[in-house]
């Protein structure tokens, strides 16, 4: 079974330094897709980013960016520019192939924190 | 994308109760999930359903406990049944379109 794997629990930053989420994942899929989530207090689930696996490009959008090493199995997320706005609970999950399995497997999550 | 509507969005019940959330899409989709976050946890696929068949389960998960209702492809329903205070989690129903949108879940406290 696939799994996703957060190994930090916690993170903290500064406000306008740049932090990085590390997340990794099992599979023996070829074709898939990866996402970052980001929960806030009010327990929106919120689209941070994401990559389909064929593409070897990593993903941006605005201030956040992703790292992808498909070999690997690593998924991390940059944030840069950090902001009061993006303390939150981050999540990673992954999709297996089209015509497979439509389910989120996530990863346990990870909270950060952003200090003025 | 699509915009889900859920509700309620926050409940208080007495152990033994039922409760149903609803959740409506507006648009139509053909797959919609339900999701379950206990206390400081992930979320964990309860169960998938598709419009005009049966709702397909995760391990752990059966019928009796938590049926779900799925009559037009913009709706579907949730219940929790017999409840005890290890259901007090919230609860997210999700839809594919959007790269996965998510409803704003329902905060269940079982007392």
């Amino acid at each position: 079974a696939q799994t996703v794997t957060q190994s930090q629990p916690e993170m903290s930053v500064q406000e306008a330094e740049t932090v990085t989420l590390s997340c990794t994942y099992d599979t023996s899929e070829s074709d898939y897709y990866l996402f970052w989530y980001k929960q806030p207090p009010s327990r929106q689930m919120i689209l941070v980013i994401r990559q389909e696996a064929y593409k070897q490009q990593n993903a941006t959008e605005n201030r956040f960016s992703v790292n992808f090493q498909k070999a690997a199995k690593s998924f991390s997320l940059k944030i840069s520019d950090s902001q009061l706005g993006d303390a939150a609970m981050y999540f990673c999950a992954y999709r297996g192939p089209q015509g497979g399995s439509e389910k989120l497997v996530f990863g346990k999550g990870m909270k950060l924190t952003v200090n003025p | 994308s699509a915009v889900i509507s859920q509700k309620p969005s926050r409940d208080i019940c007495q152990r033994g109760t039922s409760l149903t959330i609803q959740c409506q899409v507006d648009s139509q989709v053909t797959m919609m999930f339900w999701y379950r976050q206990q206390p400081g946890q992930s979320l964990t696929l309860i169960a998938t359903a598709n419009q005009g068949s049966e709702a397909t389960y995760e391990s752990g998960f059966v019928i009796d406990k938590f049926p779900i209702s799925r009559p037009n492809l913009t709706f579907s329903t949730l219940t929790v049944s017999n409840m005890s205070p290890e259901d007090s989690s919230i609860y997210l129903c999700s839809v594919r379109e959007g790269g996965y949108t998510f409803g704003s879940g329902t905060r269940l406290t079982v007392v």
